[in-house]
């Protein structure tokens, strides 16, 4: 079946760029998501890509598809302390309506 | 102010007794599911609805059910919950198609 994997942590300083990346199995997904979860909270979305897209750009976020290898990254430019959180990649299920595949999520921690 | 709720927030149980976990979205949105996040899992679906009185199941429904009678409820039924129902709990919703699914905030099920 489908699957999305995530490295489970980053750790980067105040500043830098982040790089979260994130695999998927299911050529005909249509749309990939990025959700960001804050301690306590639900998940919100950050933003998504469509399938027939190479890069989306949305200030200090950029997202990055390669189809042929199934690779989806989000790119966190400035990194705050308030960018800590855990970050999910989806996707969409071809097909299975609203239906989303997570990944386990990564653990963005930003430190001085 | 558009969003998802959920209730109880977090609960503590014991195995066997039924319990409820309601959602309610005020967005007159067609789609509602269920999910749960475990460490290193990620999101998983347990159920979801397309519209009222249609509800199907996710990849993980044993042991749950749902209801839909009114569109902007959902509720979570557990007839005799078990310690590996320890999780937790999120229901979203989202209009039908590629939209961005609204999170509720969570709900902490403990179950001993």
């Amino acid at each position: 079946g489908e699957d999305v994997e995530q490295s489970l942590f980053l750790s980067v300083r105040e500043g830098d760029s982040s790089v979260i990346n994130c695999t998927y199995t299911d050529s005909s997904s249509t749309y990939l998501y990025w959700y960001k979860q804050e301690p306590g909270a639900g998940l919100q979305l950050l933003t998504y890509i469509f399938s027939n897209m190479d890069m989306k750009q949305d200030q200090r976020l950029t997202v990055l598809l390669n189809k042929k290898d199934k690779h989806l990254s989000l790119r966190i430019a400035d990194t705050q302390t308030g960018d800590s959180a855990i970050y999910f990649c989806a996707e969409k299920e071809a097909g299975g309506y609203n239906k989303l595949i997570f990944g386990a999520g990564t653990r963005l921690a930003v430190h001085p | 102010e558009a969003q998802v709720t959920q209730n109880p927030r977090y609960l503590i149980t014991v195995t066997g007794k039924k319990l409820t976990v309601t959602c309610s979205q005020n967005m007159n949105h067609e789609y509602m599911s269920w999910y749960r996040q475990d460490p290193g899992l990620g999101l998983r679906q347990i159920y979801y609805s397309m519209n009222v009185e249609v509800t199907d199941k996710g990849d993980v429904p044993e042991g749950y059910k749902v209801s839909r009678k009114e569109k902007r409820n959902f509720p979570l039924i557990l007839e005799s919950p078990s310690p590996n129902q320890t999780s937790l709990y999120f229901c979203a919703s989202s209009l039908v198609g590629p939209y961005e699914q609204y999170f509720g905030p969570g709900t902490r099920l403990t179950v001993t």
